[in-house]
């Protein structure tokens, strides 16, 4: 299928490791989006890419966060030092541009931090 | 501080009748609101949309209305179906800002 795909599905850790997670938005989508559900809670923005444009890291939690997109396309969010609290479902979605365009979501990354 | 709020983390009701999904917000330059739908071990999937300056919504068996003055919006789904079982997030759009602002979700389950 041509939708958003994320890896790994799954993805269990200890605590003090780095992770990466991936995410291929859908072909010619120019918008990417992270977010994060964590046990109860709704979907909570991380960090937006737009083009060419300097993303909008706004909802990262810490440093230990970060996030990159090369060539426009696949993005990788990296988490260091993982800590319990940072265990949640990491979902990306993709947009074809800004604003109030509809997001389509992968199926997400279920990280787990021992 | 939960700026979109679904009060409501579970519902249930049979087959055919009415499915009544609410949700509440704070934040009043919120101007384009959005629910979507979740299965399990999926991601989330657009469902339906209202702007601001709109009341009402419709799609099919799905309608969406708006009360801005009571920061109040509901979406009904009629008749519901079993495959509409499902985890249901409110979003909502600020301004020009491009994230959404997410509830933390109401589990419907439709019964035979």
């Amino acid at each position: 299928g041509a939708g958003v795909s994320q890896s790994p599905s799954n993805k269990v850790t200890e605590k003090g490791k780095d992770v990466e997670l991936r995410c291929d938005p859908i072909s010619g989508h120019t918008a990417l989006y992270w977010y994060r559900q964590s046990l109860g809670q709704g979907l909570e923005f991380l960090i937006y890419f737009q083009g060419n444009s300097a993303p909008d890291k706004s909802g990262l939690p810490s440093d230990r966060f970060s996030a990159e997109r090369t060539g426009g396309s696949v993005s990788t969010l990296t988490i260091q030092r993982t800590q319990q609290e940072d265990s949640a479902v990491y979902l990306c979605a993709s947009s074809s541009t800004s604003g109030r365009n509809t997001q389509y979501f992968g199926p997400g990354t279920r990280l787990t931090v021992l | 501080d939960q700026q979109v709020k679904q009060n409501s983390p579970s519902l249930s009701v049979q087959e055919g009748r009415i499915s009544i999904l609410n949700c509440d917000y704070t934040n009043s330059m919120f101007d384009y609101f959005l629910w979507y739908k979740k299965y399990p071990a999926e991601g989330p999937t657009f469902l339906i949309s209202i702007s601001s300056i709109k009341d009402k919504n419709e799609d099919g068996r799905f309608t969406v209305f708006l009360n801005k003055s009571a920061k109040h919006l509901s979406l009904h789904i009629v008749p519901s179906q079993p495959g509409d079982s499902a985890v249901y997030f409110c979003a909502a759009f600020t301004g020009t800002a491009s994230k959404l602002t997410f509830g933390t979700g109401t589990r419907l389950q439709v019964t035979l």
